[in-house]
């Protein structure tokens, strides 16, 4: 059982464009949602995380916008630099280890 | 230290022998998690312990697998006669406690069964 569902597999964007990465989550429980970072060879670091009590979180370039009626979570790049290319994972708690989707793979290209 | 340190960070075994995996948490994070990378298939949960409570086993997919933590300090993950689908990234994190979630992750052991 996939508790958390993450699309796109992969992305291809272009420089300066916006990366959109999207999770879903059946386990209505869940009351912590981050997003990791992992370059090729190195674990997952931590991006930035929210939790349902908003709606949005914005970081730098990086923002999360949730939306807990449709069960749903987004990571969104902007400006995307040739540099944000990885691969992203969301998660999912409820005071529990984190469950992982299966990845992106974004590629950025000039 | 200043990280997760995990050893070895490649292991090439032959089918049915046991391996051992090493994870050095972060001095002072007393939970520590273990999980499993598969190409495409994301991180799986495998085993958590925090400080001196029963670790969470739930995650372990046989008997073939266990782990042990000494106190609040180093981790092994020993796979017994191992398989050729368990090849894969084993990734060691620890975190401050329970609810705390911002996990740091050490760069992972790649083991391979040939």
């Amino acid at each position: 059982q996939q508790q958390v569902k993450q699309s796109p597999q992969s992305l291809i964007v272009q420089k300066g464009g916006i990366s959109i990465i999207n999770c879903a989550y059946e386990n209505t429980a869940f009351d912590y949602f981050p997003w990791y970072q992992q370059f090729p060879g190195k674990g997952p670091a931590l991006l930035i995380a929210i939790r349902p009590d908003v709606s949005e979180k914005k970081e730098g370039r990086f923002t999360i916008s949730f939306n807990k009626s449709a069960k749903q979570f987004s990571l969104h790049i902007m400006d995307s630099q040739p540099g944000d290319s990885a691969t992203y994972f969301c998660a999912a708690s409820e005071n529990t280890p984190l469950v992982f989707g299966k990845g992106t793979r974004l590629s950025v290209i000039a | 230290g200043a990280g997760v340190s995990q050893s070895p960070s490649n292991k090439v075994t032959e089918k049915g022998k046991d391996v051992e995996l090493r994870c050095d948490p972060i001095s002072g994070h007393t939970a520590l998690y273990w999980y499993r990378q598969r190409l495409g298939q994301g991180l799986e949960f495998l085993i958590y312990f925090q400080g001196n409570s029963a670790p969470d086993k739930s995650g372990l997919p046989s008997d073939r697998f266990s782990a042990e933590r000494t106190g609040e300090s180093v981790s092994t993950l020993t796979i017994q006669r191992t398989q050729q689908e368990d090849s894969a990234v084993y990734l060691c994190a620890s975190s401050l406690g329970r609810g705390d979630y911002g996990y740091t992750f050490g760069s992972g052991t790649r083991l391979t069964v040939v």
